[in-house]
């Protein structure tokens, strides 16, 4: 059983750029949930993703945005990148909306110069 | 709205000796209650969750945490600690009857460094 993949493990941008993360769920998890882990602190919800559709949003400005595939896999997409946007992005996928608990990727980290 | 209290950000302990780590939650509803760790460099895995039933719950590694609902605390303790418990510890609340009901809250962690 595969769990859940994120790529890329690493990447810098510079501010005002555009960016992509991927993240592929665990086998038969229709639920993809994102988080954002600053430096030193705990994650903190973006939003969840079920069936294709934005199942729930955490207090990130419309500049974060996300797509869920067909295959359940998804991406976080951040417009107009600011420093304080370097962070670990997690990505958790679930058999459900409800179900607990979570499986989490290793993240990608993304660091804003 | 939920939030999640770690009242310590690092506990130094020898290895061996008993640990608590503290977590305290506000809720205005039923929640369900997790402990998170996170080793260097990696995400994070669950150690021991509380749904129902029983307040008290086990990990497979030692660990247990008691629900306390009157102290809204999910405190996580170990009697004897290991080197390889030196990691960073996240305690979360999740509201299930949201549309998003696997939502976590989490608190800030906290950094359990075990000493030899």
């Amino acid at each position: 059983e595969t769990g859940v993949t994120q790529s890329p493990t690493h990447l810098i941008k510079t501010r005002g750029q555009q960016v992509t993360l991927r993240c592929s769920s665990q086998s038969g998890h229709n639920t993809v949930s994102w988080y954002q882990q600053a430096l030193g602190q705990g994650p903190q919800f973006i939003f969840q993703y079920y069936r294709e559709e934005e199942n729930g949003r955490g207090n990130f400005p419309p500049r974060f945005s996300g797509l869920q595939f067909p295959n359940y896999s998804s991406e976080l997409n951040v417009n107009a990148l600011e420093l304080d946007d370097s962070a670990l992005y997690l990505c958790a996928s679930s058999p459900g909306p409800n179900n607990q608990p979570q499986h989490f990727g290793d993240g990608t980290r993304l660091s804003i110069l | 709205a939920q939030s999640v209290t770690q009242l310590d950000s690092q506990v130094p302990v020898f290895e061996e000796a008993p640990v608590e780590l503290r977590c305290n939650y506000s809720s205005s509803v039923s929640v369900y209650l997790f402990w998170y760790v996170q080793y260097p460099n990696q995400g994070l895995q669950l150690l021991l969750k509380y749904l129902s039933g029983s307040t008290l719950v086990e990990s497979i590694n030692g660990f247990e945490a008691e629900f306390n609902k009157s102290q809204t605390s999910f405190h996580l303790r170990k009697p004897s600690v290991h080197i390889s418990d030196t990691a960073e510890y996240f305690c979360a609340v999740s509201d299930p009857l949201h549309n998003a009901g696997n939502m976590l809250t989490f608190g800030g962690g906290t950094r359990l460094m075990v000493k030899p």
